[in-house]
């Protein structure tokens, strides 16, 4: 599984939109890339993930650049329940079928203040 | 119910003691990860498996080991228990290709 790079935290406003970014420059054409987060001691959540094209779904946006070598999560209007560690990972799957151990890095700590 | 189950939830022992830890999931998935994390750190995978026959080591494999008695149960165990083995060990499973991870609550282990 490709590498991945995040910063160690970042601070955002309440309400405003929180913007994670994520260095993948090693990903391979059948890697996907997948964000979760994790609030305390809870068991990782998962976020949202992507190939190639832009995603959404209720809970944030996924930005891939064109030569998907990295990626922005963007929370749109963050709440304080949002801190958290926000975990970027990229997955290999060719055939119907997943490979890769799955392997998490630290993550971004995100801190969401009033 | 929780979809993916582990028990305890906290345990506490001593060193050289074996220790299990169980996780059960009713996703009908085949695919079951054992992660460990350290304060400050992320989760470090120790071992998966794609289904009863299949198990791989994982980056942190020394010291544990797994056992799949079936599709829906896969437990860890530490045969000695050692004091760097404290940490919080969460299970995971996950469906086909492209699907997420579900994680359960975890296991706060510490050995004294």
């Amino acid at each position: 599984d490709a590498k991945t790079t995040q910063p160690t935290s970042m601070d955002c406003a309440e309400g405003r939109a929180a913007n994670l970014p994520c260095n993948h420059s090693t990903i391979s054409g059948n890697e996907y890339v997948y964000w979760y987060r994790q609030i305390h001691s809870q068991g990782p959540q998962y976020i949202i993930h992507g190939l190639k094209n832009n995603e959404t779904n209720e809970m944030a946006s996924l930005i891939i650049t064109e030569d998907r070598k990295s990626s922005t999560l963007i929370l749109p209007h963050a709440t304080l329940r949002d801190t958290a560690v926000y975990y970027c990972i990229v997955i290999y799957s060719a055939g119907g079928t997943s490979y890769g151990k799955l392997t998490f890095g630290q993550g971004t700590i995100l801190t969401v203040h009033p | 119910d929780a979809d993916v189950t582990q028990t305890p939830r906290n345990r506490i022992t001593k060193t050289g003691k074996r220790i299990m830890l169980e996780c059960s999931q009713t996703k009908g998935h085949d695919r079951m990860y054992w992660y460990r994390q350290d304060p400050g750190l992320g989760l470090r995978l120790i071992y998966y498996s794609f289904d009863v026959k299949d198990i791989n080591k994982g980056e942190i494999s020394d010291g544990y080991s797994v056992s799949r008695q079936a599709q829906a149960k896969f437990s860890l165990s530490l045969e000695s228990a050692i004091p760097n083995q404290t940490a919080l060990y969460f299970c995971a499973t996950r469906g086909s290709a492209n699907e997420k991870l579900f994680f359960g609550s975890g296991t706060q282990l510490s050995v004294l």
